[in-house]
């Protein structure tokens, strides 16, 4: 059972569109971690959250976390094929342990 | 930093055999963990050492799998007699105290 709901579980843009996926939980996480994982590949951090509200932004990608530290959202601006892959969303509840979202697969074709 | 490696990188088995996997995690870090990835899933975790010490296991982990982190550095995950329910990804992560996690590239097991 997954603690967290990521939405939509898939989503295929043309290149240059924008995409939001969506992280959401019945929990509150003292932080919350987006990763990105290729095929075959390890999951790799994009960015921790920590602060309810808090806003980040990675070149095109801007991240939230919302006030209650329930929910998160990533916004991808002018995907790229390169944005290819699937998204997870991780809630720390104690200063060890992730519990993963599903993820959303992200196909941008060029 | 030449990151968390994990040995081997597949590993296809017969039902009822018993498989090991290895991971090697980044050298100043002192926590290890270990969770298992199938199809469409995120990561689930397994199980958490701080050095040699298991402080964690999931009930995840049946009585047929142990781990062990021997001297606080690489550790092994064991699965005996393996089902095919047993089939997925095992992810290794390290981190130093509550840094981030840096994953391995995982082993894929298929047990047929």
């Amino acid at each position: 059972t997954q603690l967290l709901e990521q939405s939509p579980q898939f989503l295929s843009i043309q290149e240059g569109e924008n995409l939001t996926v969506y992280c959401n939980s019945s929990s509150v996480f003292s932080s919350l971690q987006w990763y990105r994982q290729e095929p075959g590949e390890g999951p790799v951090l994009l960015v921790t959250v920590v602060t309810g509200g808090e806003v980040k932004k990675l070149k095109r990608l801007t991240f939230q976390f919302g006030d209650a530290r329930k929910d998160s959202s990533l916004h991808i601006t002018a995907a790229q094929p390169g944005d290819t892959g699937l998204y997870l969303c991780a809630g720390g509840s104690n200063d060890y342990k992730l519990s993963f979202g599903a993820g959303t697969t992200v196909t941008v074709r060029a | 930093d030449t990151g968390v490696s994990q040995d081997p990188r597949h590993k296809i088995t017969k039902r009822g055999q018993n498989v090991t996997f290895r991971c090697d995690p980044i050298s100043e870090h002192n926590r290890l963990y270990w969770y298992r990835q199938t199809l469409g899933q995120g990561p689930e975790f397994l199980t958490y050492f701080q050095n040699e010490a298991q402080l964690e296991k999931s009930r995840l982990l049946s009585d047929r799998f142990s781990a062990e982190r021997p001297k606080g550095s690489f550790s092994t995950l064991e699965i005996q007699r393996t089902e095919q329910g047993d089939s997925a990804m095992y992810l290794c992560a390290s981190s130093y105290a509550v840094s981030p996690l840096h994953f391995g590239n995982g082993t894929r097991l298929t047990v047929t």
